[in-house]
């Protein structure tokens, strides 16, 4: 049981490339998140998805896209990468069970955009 | 809309000192209420959580935390820290949306030295 994984754990890009970054979990969890995280900022939301073929926006969602085809995958993608989207990112995911919902969350993925 | 303040950025402490880290929440209901603690490089890993019952919630590692209403406060305590508790620790309200899931409004964390 490898609970959420995320790939690549580490990427640099130039200004106007495109890159998909994979969230996957093996604990059949309805929810999935994308948060990035910025030095003194904490965590923001980017989007989310309730279930497979749904996604939403969350706090911060300019500049990115999503997609949850299958139920264990969440892709968040950069169509044209910028200085602004240099953080961290982190995939989440949830069930909504008796003792209410937690969120676990991905080791991140570091991205530098030059 | 929630948030979450955090007041302090950093804080130190000596190795078997008594711990307390500050959260304050806005929100106009009764919230869901989580620490998560984070150390260098990796990601977040649930302390403890409030959804409903005892104001005073037990976690992993000897941590606690009490939800004051009246105070709109979930502070987080630690009788005893160990150096190994050195981590940026983030304090989270979460409010249910209709189709589902959990939106979490972050604070923005406490760093916490630990000194021998």
């Amino acid at each position: 049981n490898a609970g959420v994984t995320q790939t690549p754990k580490f990427r640099v890009l130039k200004t106007g490339q495109s890159m998909t970054l994979l969230c996957a979990q093996d604990m059949n969890h309805e929810y999935m998140y994308w948060y990035r995280q910025d030095p003194g900022m904490g965590l923001r939301l980017i989007h989310y998805s309730v279930g497979e073929g749904t996604t939403a926006k969350g706090e911060v969602p300019d500049g990115y896209n999503v997609s949850r085809l299958k139920k264990q995958n969440f892709l968040l993608g950069l169509e044209s990468a910028a200085p602004s989207q240099t953080s961290v990112y982190f995939c989440a995911s949830s069930y909504s069970g008796t003792s209410g919902e937690t969120q676990y969350f991905g080791p991140g993925t570091r991205l530098l955009v030059l | 809309a929630q948030s979450v303040t955090q007041p302090d950025i950093h804080i130190t402490v000596s190795e078997g000192a008594s711990l307390e880290l500050r959260c304050n929440y806005s929100y106009g209901a009764t919230p869901y209420l989580f620490w998560y603690v984070q150390s260098p490089g990796q990601g977040l890993q649930l302390l403890l959580k409030y959804f409903s019952g005892d104001t005073l919630v037990q976690g992993i590692k000897g941590f606690e935390a009490e939800f004051k209403r009246s105070q709109s406060s979930f502070n987080l305590r630690k009788p005893s820290v160990h150096w190994s508790d050195a981590a940026e620790y983030f304090c989270a309200v979460g409010v249910r949306h209709t189709g589902g899931g959990n939106k979490l409004t972050f604070g923005t964390g406490t760093q916490l030295k630990v000194e021998l």
